[in-house]
């Protein structure tokens, strides 16, 4: 049974950077074919797609974000992760990461939990 | 403003049959395939609907997903009180080359 858990500070300062990083566990983050991707929530709003790394390392960014994120895979950890740079409060939200399967046409079947993160001073 | 248009609530009564739309254009679901998703508040959304209307194993066959053209509508027939969740339809834009979700429908079971 797949697995996804999200890690990361609750609280960044403004301007800085917004680190995560999706620990996944009962697979191979490097075989298959796979989608491994952001998804975010602000608090009572809807879901947002922040972006996604294939199993070979291409990526894909929301373009309203693009220019502040960078997703990386690290195969030796079995792990993902997500860098913001320049955040904001508007990057206030619930930060889900999610893998999206070929079976399912790259829907996205299995969630992490979720992890809350706040920027403020 | 998200790029797929779903209305913001949605409600029934137990036992009846209720559809949540999804609207798009020819870059999104004109040209892609829609996937559902059910969330309960406090949780990870769960995928509900892939590919247009297949449903993954173990998601009831009163969910019910269909597409046409550059719409695409889930149903839940016999409504059930533990359906009451928020609903969102997502897919790919060829556009933005990125994935797009719906604004989300708040589902209430009177």
């Amino acid at each position: 049974q797949v697995q996804l858990q999200e890690s990361g500070p609750g609280l960044v300062k403004p301007s800085q950077t917004l680190s995560l990083t999706c620990t996944v566990s009962g697979a191979s983050i490097s075989s298959g074919s796979y989608y491994w991707s952001w998804i975010r929530q602000p608090a009572g709003k809807g879901l947002e797609w922040i972006g996604r790394i294939s199993t070979s390392g291409s990526t894909n960014y929301n373009p309203s974000l693009k220019s502040r994120l960078t997703i990386s895979v690290d195969t030796s950890k079995n792990q993902f992760s997500l860098k913001l740079s320049s955040v904001t409060a508007a990057d206030t939200a619930v930060y889900f990461c999610v893998r999206a399967a070929y079976t399912y046409y790259y829907g996205m079947d299995v969630w992490g939990q979720g992890t809350a993160v706040t920027v403020s001073s | 403003q998200s790029v797929l248009t779903q209305p913001p609530s949605a409600s029934g009564t137990p036992g009846q049959r209720v559809t949540i739309s999804c609207s798009g254009s020819s870059s999104n679901i004109g040209s892609n395939t829609v996937n559902w998703y059910q969330q309960f508040p406090g949780t990870a959304p769960k995928l509900l609907i892939y590919s247009n209307n297949q449903r993954p194993s173990g998601v009831p066959d009163r969910f019910s997903g269909s597409k046409s053209g550059t719409s695409a509508s889930l149903a839940i027939s016999g409504l059930q009180s533990e359906d009451e969740a928020d609903y969102y339809c997502a897919t790919w834009d060829d556009s933005l080359n990125g994935s797009v979700f719906g604004g989300g429908t708040k589902l209430t079971v009177l």
